[in-house]
């Protein structure tokens, strides 16, 4: 069974930093991109940053470009998300999903981990 | 990139069909042909419903089905059941690895 199971959200004050894992078993990982989408609370979904299969290229959303750092470990099936200078507007509800190579939509997610930026 | 523009809201009774645009540009719907859409239930994860504007993944109702014309992509749901009741949004390919998501609708079954 794929699963995907995000985890290192939490509060933190604007300015600082978190890193988000996304921990991948059921599948062979290093053969997916993944990607990163976000929820704010009673809002739509939001496509944040994506990573091919062997870490070697990325892409992010304007909105966090030269903030946010996707990146993976696939001997450990691990995808990760490093967010620094984090603002108010980044309160939401982080996904994980993954996108099989050649394929565009989002076959599988994670149940999301909840990061909240306020002091 | 902006969000596609899909209605705030549809509803429907037991039994019938409705649909739920999902307009974007030249740019993104029109370009591709890979529009998908996901059904969300309160507090859980998106689902996938369609893939490549109008392909149904393994285990979803054939009720679902997706077409598009020009810009604007959408999603038939029909024999309506309770369970349907859900937020859906579609999500089109945008070129350069970029994805942009629609601006989500409730579907209420009455």
């Amino acid at each position: 069974e794929v699963q995907l199971v995000e985890s290192g959200g939490g509060l933190v004050q604007p300015g600082g930093s978190l890193r988000l894992s996304c921990a991948a078993s059921g599948f062979t990982f290093s053969s997916y991109w993944m990607h990163w989408v976000r929820q704010a609370p009673g809002k739509g979904l939001v496509w944040v940053s994506r990573i091919n299969s062997d870490g070697s290229t990325t892409s992010y959303a304007d909105s966090v470009k030269g903030r946010f750092t996707i990146s993976r470990d696939n001997a450990k099936n691990t995808l990760y998300l490093q967010m620094n200078s984090l603002r108010a507007e980044d309160t939401a509800v982080y996904y994980c999903a993954r996108v099989a190579v050649g394929m565009y939509n989002f076959d599988n997610w994670g149940q999301g981990t909840l990061v909240t930026v306020s002091s | 990139q902006s969000a596609l523009t899909q209605p705030a809201s549809v509803s429907g009774s037991p039994g019938q069909s409705i649909t739920i645009s999902c307009t974007g540009t030249s740019s993104d719907v029109g370009s591709y042909n890979l529009v998908s859409w996901y059904q969300q239930h309160p507090g859980k994860a998106p689902k996938l419903m369609i893939y490549e504007g109008s392909k149904r993944p393994s285990g979803v109702s054939n009720r679902f089905s997706g077409s598009k014309s020009g810009n604007t992509a959408s999603l038939t749901i029909s024999g309506l059941q309770a369970e349907d009741e859900a937020d859906y949004y579609c999500c089109s390919y945008a070129g350069s690895t970029f994805y942009v998501f629609g601006t989500g609708t409730k579907v209420t079954v009455l």
